[in-house]
């Protein structure tokens, strides 16, 4: 069964960069593309970026000068940072996974969510 | 960007239909597809994919629930509606990047 678990800090600091991790379970990371969504306080969702099964990335333009999604094909893991972290990107982050090929854009599978505050 | 329009509540009574709209500013068909989905997302878990490109359900989500539209007009049906069905729908669109989420719409028991 295909897993994904989201671990990171909880809390960080306006200015400070914003690094979480996304372990995949039952699934190799080098098939398949890979998202990053958020959820803010208020329901709205965003899509953040993914990396695909080759390792090239897609942005979303809102994030594009402060966001990098990365991979550790050995772990199975991928990556999210996001520099210079304000308020309003206190959300709680998702990873998941594309059911295909991102040319359909639909998620199958998510983990469970991790909440990041950011506050002084 | 694409804005998906969603209702933020609906509140309907057990055994009765459940009919969900989603509008979006830009069409999001392209080569006989209608690049929608629909999630249900309840307090504390992860969203759940429900129906994919309009109107295919997703693996293991029983046939209450329903997909259906086309160009900016979209809907999901959940006849007939089920205590366990109480939980947040979310639609977003894959036709064009970035991906986008309608805000949700809220289904609650009257």
């Amino acid at each position: 069964e295909v897993q994904l678990q989201e671990s990171g800090p909880g809390l960080v600091k306006p200015s400070q960069s914003l690094s979480l991790t996304c372990s995949v379970t039952g699934y190799s990371i080098t098939s398949n593309y890979w998202g990053w969504i958020r959820k803010f306080p208020g329901n709205k969702m965003e899509w953040i970026g993914h990396i695909s099964y080759s390792g090239s990335t897609s942005y979303n333009p809102s994030l594009k000068s402060r966001i990098s999604i990365t991979r550790d094909t050995s772990k199975n893991q991928f990556f999210l940072q996001l520099n210079s972290v304000t308020t309003e990107d206190t959300a709680t982050y998702y990873c998941a996974r594309y059911n295909s090929g991102y040319s359909e854009g639909y998620f199958d599978y998510w983990g469970q969510g991790v909440m990041v505050t950011v506050s002084s | 960007d694409i804005v998906l329009t969603q209702s933020p509540a609906l509140a309907v009574s057990l055994g009765q239909r459940a009919t969900i709209s989603c509008k979006t500013n830009q069409n999001v068909d392209y080569y006989g597809n209608s690049y929608m989905h629909w999630y249900q997302q309840k307090p504390g878990q992860q969203p759940k994919l429900l129906i994919y490109l309009a109107s295919n359900l997703a693996s293991g989500i029983p046939a209450r629930f329903s997909g259906r539209g086309s160009g900016t007009d979209f809907t999901l049906t959940i006849d007939p509606v089920e205590a366990d069905d109480t939980a947040t729908y979310y639609c977003q669109q894959s036709r064009n990047l970035p991906w986008t989420f309608g805000g949700g719409t809220k289904l609650e028991l009257k």
